[in-house]
């Protein structure tokens, strides 16, 4: 079955200690993507990524981190959380063109006290 | 710089009652897509159409139905007889074929139908 796994489902974390949300997809896909969704403000990009080892940021990237060391690996990486990253986050993957449609994994909720 | 606007927040509706949800977008381009996805309270995201730019033929599926005008840089969808399943978060979204062919969200509607 095609998909986009992420990994964990929930996280509850304490400011400061560093923390990795996976991210999978088995569809070969080039384009790889993070964003965040917040009440109110709708999805908002933090990382994108066209190919393995090409990353750039989206529109929220400060405080996150990822690496594309292989095509179908994708992980999110917060260095020192803080609480204003408590979120839901979700990954997604395409063919890397304006007119594929995203397939989005199924997210993560991190709360970060 | 692109933007893709939802203006309605939060909408309630009766069942079978029929509802349409507004989404504004601007653009510099001249070809660019447009999407729906919907989010339900289970919390995934579930692609519903796209539309490219060049295209404004209004489309139908089933319940659904899109009404895309560049005149008025208006993508809108219409819920037909609207149910109880059609209870979620819709998003509208535009991708640019310059640049690096991210999608950009609106903020969403949060539509409620009310049996």
């Amino acid at each position: 079955e095609a998909q986009v796994t992420q990994n964990p489902r929930y996280l509850i974390t304490v400011t400061g200690k560093k923390l990795t949300v996976t991210c999978s997809q088995n569809m070969n896909h080039e384009y790889m993507s993070w964003y965040r969704q917040d009440p109110g403000l709708g999805l908002r990009q933090i990382y994108y990524s066209m190919n393995v080892e090409v990353t750039d940021k989206g529109d929220v990237p400060e405080g996150y981190k990822v690496s594309r060391k292989e095509k179908r690996n994708f992980p999110l990486i917060l260095e020192s959380p803080s609480p204003n990253q408590t979120s839901l986050y979700f990954c997604a993957s395409s063919l890397g063109l304006a007119r594929s449609p995203l397939h989005f994994g199924n997210g993560t909720r991190l709360t970060v006290t | 710089a692109q933007k893709v606007t939802q203006a309605q927040t939060e909408i309630s509706v009766v069942e079978k009652e029929d509802v349409t949800l507004d989404c504004v977008y601007e653009t510099r381009d001249t070809t660019y897509y447009l999407f729906w996805y919907k989010q339900p309270p289970s919390g995934e995201l579930v692609f519903l159409i796209r539309r490219n730019s060049f295209d404004e033929q209004n489309e139908i599926s089933g319940r659904y139905s899109w009404n895309f005008q560049k005149s008025t840089s208006s993508f809108n969808f219409t819920i037909t007889a609207s149910q109880v399943v059609d209870s979620a978060v819709y998003f509208c979204a535009l991708s640019e074929v310059k640049g690096a062919n991210n999608l950009f969200f609106g903020t969403g509607t949060r539509l409620t139908v009310i049996p």
